[in-house]
């Protein structure tokens, strides 16, 4: 059972356009949620993250949404450049999931394509 | 040099071989992960450890086998690789700091297993 789902496998965007990417959980436990990045041949790196305690978190071009509610986040980035292209992973935690491990759970991804 | 290094970085080996991952950091966390990511699937954590004395299951264990050898160094194991091992696998660490999850990640080491 999935319990972080990215619905869209992939996204295209022009440069300068912003791109949505989203991420939606089941876990109501989950109280803490991040993006990484990854390009081909690398290791995921650490984007942005959220705190279940807010409802949007922003860092340069990136913002971050939960709607916890809906359980839903949205990763926004704005404006979008070529040097974003990537898979984007959203992952959530809990500090109560599996006793306090604060093990990361993640979504299956999604490859942002900006287009020049 | 990079805070999280794993080798090899690629490995091609036959069904029923022994196969060891190794994974070492730098950054002096006590918190070490191994995933698995396969497409279409994300990343899966297989094993982790909060310290030398403290080896865990993940959510897909089963054909692996891990040793923390020292705070720096996690290394993953295959005893008998089948073909269906062969996928992308990330080392991860974290310190944990108060609300802090974010973890490192490695280079990762793709794996084949004919």
């Amino acid at each position: 059972d999935q319990q972080v789902k990215q619905n869209s496998p992939s996204l295209s965007v022009q440069e300068g356009r912003i791109s949505i990417l989203n991420c939606d959980y089941t876990n109501s436990m989950f109280d803490y949620f991040l993006w990484y990045k990854k390009y081909p041949a690398e290791g995921p790196t650490f984007l942005i993250s959220i705190s279940s305690i807010k409802d949007k978190n922003e860092d340069g071009r990136f913002t971050v949404f939960l709607n916890k509610s809906a359980k839903h986040l949205s990763l926004h980035i704005v404006p979008s450049q070529p040097g974003d292209s990537a898979v984007y992973f959203c992952a959530a935690s809990s500090k109560n999931y599996g006793g306090a491990t604060n093990k990361l759970i993640f979504g299956t991804g999604t490859l942002l394509a900006v287009q020049p | 040099d990079a805070d999280v290094t794993q080798t090899p970085r690629n490995r091609i080996t036959k069904t029923g071989k022994r196969i060891m991952l190794e994974c070492s950091q730098t950054k002096g966390h006590d918190r070490m992960y191994w995933y698995r990511q396969d497409p279409g699937l994300g990343l899966r954590l297989i094993y982790y450890s909060f310290d030398v004395k403290d080896i865990n299951k993940g959510e897909i264990s089963d054909g692996y086998s891990v040793s923390r050898q020292a705070q720096a160094k996690f290394s993953l194991s295959l005893e008998s690789a089948i073909p269906n091992q062969t996928a992308l696998y990330f080392c991860a660490t974290s310190d944990w700091a108060g609300n802090s999850y974010e973890q490192y990640f490695g280079p990762g080491t793709r794996l084949t297993v004919t």
